[in-house]
């Protein structure tokens, strides 16, 4: 089974930390993904990377930061955290696979941010 | 720009019934399309993959695609209270999917 862990389930921080969220996936997946979720917006982009050290930006980037040092680990960085980040995120990995494989995405559980 | 609709619901069916959740997209381009559960507080689960046109049919679930119509739809038979979720529809063309908003399924007793 795949399996994708996020660092924190729950994480409390204050207006202008810098607040790391990581993720670990464990099926030597090419591509990872950070979304966020905010109730009757769905699910948004914030960025994604098809490779290691390589990064694309989704389509919500403003204020975050991302890094991919190694394939199977992939952490998004608020470099100063503000109370509209309060959401819960999302890390998302997916294999590239051939033309008629399904390429599904799996996700971690969330890390449910609170900036205060 | 690449959209996935589908109705907000709620969706209610009582217990027993067959539950229909529709979605449709936008990019013809896309192969393959996923749905989704997803509880209140947790991450979605992936419950369904299809990309050929017709049914797959998996348990209680059954895909459905029609690509001329840009249709997707997944059917739950024997609908449960556990089954109770917003169930998230996704394309996909490269490999970055577009989902849905969800729709929220309630089964009642």
């Amino acid at each position: 089974d795949v399996k994708v862990t996020q660092s924190s389930r729950y994480l409390v921080k204050r207006t202008g930390e810098k607040v790391f969220l990581e993720c670990v996936q464990d099926m030597d997946h090419e591509n990872m993904f950070w979304y966020r979720q905010d109730p009757g917006l769905g699910l948004r982009l914030i960025y994604f990377s098809y490779d290691v050290k390589m990064k694309e930006k989704g389509d919500i980037p403003e204020g975050y930061s991302v890094s991919r040092e190694k394939k199977e680990r992939f952490s998004l960085i608020l470099e100063s955290a503000s109370t509209n980040q309060t959401s819960m995120y999302l890390c998302a990995s997916s294999s590239t696979g051939n033309f008629r494989s399904y390429n599904e995405q799996f996700f971690g559980p969330g890390t449910r941010l609170t900036v205060l | 720009q690449k959209e996935v609709e589908q109705n907000s619901g709620p969706l209610s069916v009582p217990e027993g019934a067959i539950a229909s959740l529709n979605c449709t997209y936008s990019d013809r381009g896309s192969q393959s399309f996923f749905w989704y559960r997803q509880y209140s507080g947790k991450s979605p689960e992936l419950i369904m993959s299809i990309y050929s046109n017709g049914d797959k049919e998996d348990g209680r679930f059954t895909a459905q695609l029609n690509k001329a119509s840009q249709y997707v739809s997944l059917l739950i038979r024997d609908s449960q209270p556990s089954d109770s979720a917003t169930y998230l529809c996704a394309s996909r063309g490269s490999y970055i999917p577009t989902f849905g908003r969800g729709t929220s399924l309630i089964v009642h007793p």
